[in-house]
C-alpha cells in the first residue's frame, strides 16, 4: 500500500527565506514522486517529478526536491521565497504499474512580506 | 496545445439528485483520472479510464460511475447525491496509463449538495 505524509499543514516563511516543505512516503515498490501546487479555486499544477533518474530533481519556479530512499522522503525546497509562492502544496506517490496517485493532505504556504 | 478543461465550473444540487460532470483531456492523452477533493484535504482517487475502459477504482461506492468517449473526453456521474459529496471534483489526463506518467489537472468542478 502506498501513502504520503506531509508534516506541517501550515508553513509560514518570510519573503526571501528558505522554503522547506516535508513529504514522507510509504511504498512497497520503487515509487514515483510528484509535487503539485494549487492556487485558490484552481486545479493542481505539476512542480516537479521523480521517476528513478537523478535523485535531485529541479522543477519550475525555482523549486527542487531530493529523493532520499533511506529516509523515504521527498522534501520540496526553494532557496528564496517569493510572495507568489503562497499556495497549497501537495506531494503525491504512484508506482509504475499503478493507476492512481496517492496525495498527501497538503501544506499551505504563507509568505510574509 | 489545449489543456484539460472541465464543465461546469460550479454546480449546486439537492440531496438525492443526480449530476454529470464533464472533462476534456489534453490533446494526445488517452487516460483520464477523476479525483474528489474535500475542503482542506488532498485529492482522493475515484477511478481511471484508459482507452474507454475503466482501469482502476478507488474506495468510492457504485453510485459514482464514469465514461470515456472515443475522443478520450470523459464524464463522471454521481447518483443519489449525499451532503458529503460536496467537494471539488478534479479531472486529470495523462499520456498513458501507468504511475510514471504525470497527470495534468483541470481546474475542477465545485459541487455543492444541499
Amino acid at each position: 500500500a502506498q501513502s504520503v505524509t506531509q508534516l506541517g499543514s501550515h508553513v509560514s516563511v518570510s519573503e526571501g527565506a528558505l522554503v522547506l516543505l516535508r513529504c514522507n512516503y510509504s511504498s512497497s515498490v520503487p515509487p514515483y514522486l510528484f509535487w503539485y501546487v494549487q492556487y485558490p479555486n484552481q486545479g493542481l499544477q505539476l512542480l516537479l517529478k521523480y521517476t528513478s533518474a537523478a535523485t535531485l530533481v529541479k522543477g519550475i519556479n525555482g523549486f527542487e526536491a531530493e529523493f532520499k530512499k533511506s529516509e523515504t522522503s521527498f522534501h520540496l525546497t526553494k532557496p528564496s521565497a517569493h510572495m507568489s509562492d503562497a499556495a497549497e502544496y501537495f506531494c503525491a506517490v504512484s508506482e509504475m504499474a499503478g493507476n492512481q496517485f496517492y496525495f498527501g493532505t497538503g501544506t499551505s504556504l504563507t509568505v510574509i512580506p | 496545445e489545449t489543456g484539460v478543461t472541465q464543465s461546469p465550473t460550479h454546480l449546486i444540487k439537492t440531496r438525492g439528485q443526480q449530476v454529470t460532470l464533464r472533462c476534456s483531456s489534453q490533446s494526445g492523452h488517452n487516460t483520464v483520472s477523476w479525483y474528489q477533493q474535500a475542503l482542506g484535504q488532498g485529492p482522493q482517487f475515484i477511478f481511471q479510464y484508459y482507452r474507454e475502459e475503466e482501469n482502476g477504482r478507488g474506495n468510492f461506492p457504485p453510485r459514482f460511475s464514469g465514461l470515456q468517449f472515443p475522443n478520450y473526453s470523459s464524464e463522471l456521474n454521481v447518483n443519489a447525491l449525499e451532503l458529503d459529496d460536496s467537494a471539488l471534483y478534479l479531472c486529470a489526463s495523462s499520456l498513458e496509463a501507468g504511475g510514471n506518467y504525470e497527470q495534468y489537472f483541470g481546474p475542477g468542478t465545485r459541487l455543492t449538495v444541499t
